[in-house]
């Protein structure tokens, strides 16, 4: 049973601490994208990735998040100095570009608290 | 700009009642739709889509292009439907990118 994999769970630090997020996509799958959901913004896309080039990154702070895929098996999302603000659960979801119902797997995602 | 609207932060219903989730969207060109579930302690999961037209442990949603709207609709609420809902708009139809646009969800609450 492929399954979208996300380490850590759980991850508290504090601020100004630099935090990074691991995602190993579903083997075979060609999309990777990272959310942030929040109570009051719901699911948020952050960054979107296709055959490991970045396609889409504007929902991301740039100055301080990053995204990566330094390769097919693995996505990274850094944040660097995290802040409270950041304080939510970052979900990471592999799909594969060409399949008809355009599906995305969700991994369970990190939880994040900045204190 | 590409915009998926669901009024109801929290939906309460009592169980055996119709629930109705609600769902709008704003997209110029020909969307395609979707519902996706995350029930407790679980990952979010795709529940279903516009372009299958099938109704999954007894829930439809119709697309309707003349208000914009892609309701989420069941007859009769169980209680193992608690769980959060997401409505979900995919704008770039057979384009070069399956990004989706989420709303910021519905809790669904279905009480014994």
């Amino acid at each position: 049973d492929a399954r979208v994999t996300q380490t850590p769970r759980h991850k508290v630090t504090e601020m100004g601490q630099e935090v990074t997020m691991r995602c190993q996509p579903i083997l075979g799958h060609n999309t990777v994208f990272w959310y942030r959901q929040t109570m009051m913004q719901g699911l948020e896309l952050l960054a979107y990735f296709r055959n490991r080039a970045p396609l889409d990154d504007s929902g991301m702070p740039k100055d301080r998040f990053s995204a990566e895929m330094p390769d097919a098996t693995l996505a990274t999302l850094k944040i660097q100095p995290s802040e409270p603000r950041d304080s939510a659960v970052y979900f990471c979801a592999s799909g594969f570009r060409r399949e008809v119902n355009n599906e995305q797997f969700f991994g369970p995602g990190t939880r994040l608290t900045v204190l | 700009a590409q915009r998926v609207t669901q009024p109801e932060k929290l939906l309460s219903v009592f169980k055996g009642a119709p629930v109705e989730l609600k769902c709008n969207y704003s997209y110029s060109g020909s969307p395609e739709l979707f519902w996706y579930v995350q029930y407790s302690r679980q990952r979010l999961q795709l529940l279903l889509r516009h372009i299958s037209r099938e109704s999954i442990k007894g829930f439809t949603a119709d697309l309707n292009k003349g208000e914009t709207s892609f309701h989420l609709k069941k007859p009769f609420a169980q209680e193992e439907d608690s769980a959060m809902y997401y409505c979900a708009l995919r704008g770039d139809y057979g384009g070069a990118t399956n990004k989706l646009i989420f709303g910021t969800g519905t809790l669904l609450a279905v009480q014994p």
